[in-house]
C-alpha cells in the first residue's frame, strides 16, 4: 500500500526558533499533500493544501507567513514552522493524494513539535 | 459549508462485543464521500471504511460496516466482535465528490474492555 512518512516523529526547540518538518511519499506520487495540526484530544483540522509547483493555499486563521509550506518535489513537501511559541506545541499530520486519484489519500504518521 | 457531528466523545464496550459509533454530517452536496477513520495511540490515521454517497448498499470491512442513511444525512459504524486492538480514537469524515478535503467529526473515544 501507499506510505506517507514523515521526519521528524519529535521535534523539541526553543522559543523563537524555526523547525522544519518533512512529508514524503515513498512510494507514489503526491500532486497535491495536507497539513493538519492536531491538539491533544481534539480533530484534525486542516492547516493548508499544496499542489507540487505552486503556492499553498492556507485556511482561514492560519499565518502563511509563520508557517510556511514547500511543495518542491511530487514526493516531498515540507512545513517550516518560523518563529516557534509554546502555543505551536502540538502535532503535525500530513496526508498526501496520488495524481488522477478521486479520493484516495495517505497519512503520514505525524510529528510531535514541543516548543519550550 | 460542511460540517460532522459525532455525539459521543466516549464510548466503551466489552470484548467480543458489538458497538456502534454515531455520525451526522450536514451538506449540501449531492455527490459525496464518508469516511471512517481509526486512531490509535500510536496516532497513525488509518482509514477503516469508505461509503460513496451515490452507492445505496452499506460498505461492510470485515468487522465493521456502516450504515449510511442519506436522507437523514447519518453514517454510523457498527463494530462487531469488538477487539481490544479496537481502542482508539475514531473519526468520521466527509470530502465532497469534486474537492480533496477532509472535514473530520470532533472523535468518539472507543475503549474495548477485556
Amino acid at each position: 500500500g501507499a506510505v506517507v512518512s514523515q521526519h521528524p516523529s519529535r521535534v523539541i526547540c526553543k522559543s523563537g526558533t524555526s523547525v522544519k518538518i518533512e512529508c514524503r511519499s515513498l512510494d507514489f506520487q503526491a500532486t497535491t499533500m495536507f497539513w493538519y495540526r492536531q491538539f491533544p484530544k481534539q480533530s484534525l483540522m486542516l492547516m493548508a493544501t499544496s499542489n507540487e509547483g505552486s503556492k499553498a493555499t492556507y485556511e482561514q486563521g492560519v499565518e502563511k507567513d509563520k508557517f510556511l509550506i514547500n511543495h518542491a518535489s511530487l514526493t516531498l513537501s515540507t512545513l517550516t514552522v518560523t518563529s516557534a511559541h509554546p502555543e505551536d506545541s502540538s502535532f503535525y499530520i500530513c496526508s498526501a493524494r496520488e495524481g488522477g486519484s478521486r479520493y484516495e489519500q495517505y497519512f503520514g504518521p505525524g510529528t510531535r513539535l514541543t516548543v519550550t | 459549508a460542511q460540517t460532522v457531528t459525532q455525539s459521543q466523545p466516549e464510548m466503551s464496550v466489552q470484548e467480543a462485543e458489538t458497538v456502534t459509533l454515531s455520525c451526522t454530517y450536514d451538506t449540501s452536496e449531492n455527490n459525496y464521500y464518508l469516511f471512517w477513520y481509526k486512531q490509535p495511540p500510536s496516532r497513525q490515521m488509518i482509514l477503516v471504511i469508505r461509503q460513496e454517497a451515490y452507492k445505496q448498499q452499506n460498505a461492510t470491512e470485515n468487522r465493521f460496516s456502516v450504515n449510511f442513511q442519506k436522507a437523514a444525512k447519518s453514517f454510523s459504524l457498527k463494530i462487531s466482535d469488538s477487539q481490544l486492538g479496537d481502542t482508539a480514537m475514531y473519526f468520521c469524515a466527509f470530502m465532497k465528490n469534486t474537492g480533496n478535503q477532509f472535514y473530520f467529526g470532533t472523535g468518539t473515544s472507543l475503549t474495548v474492555i477485556p
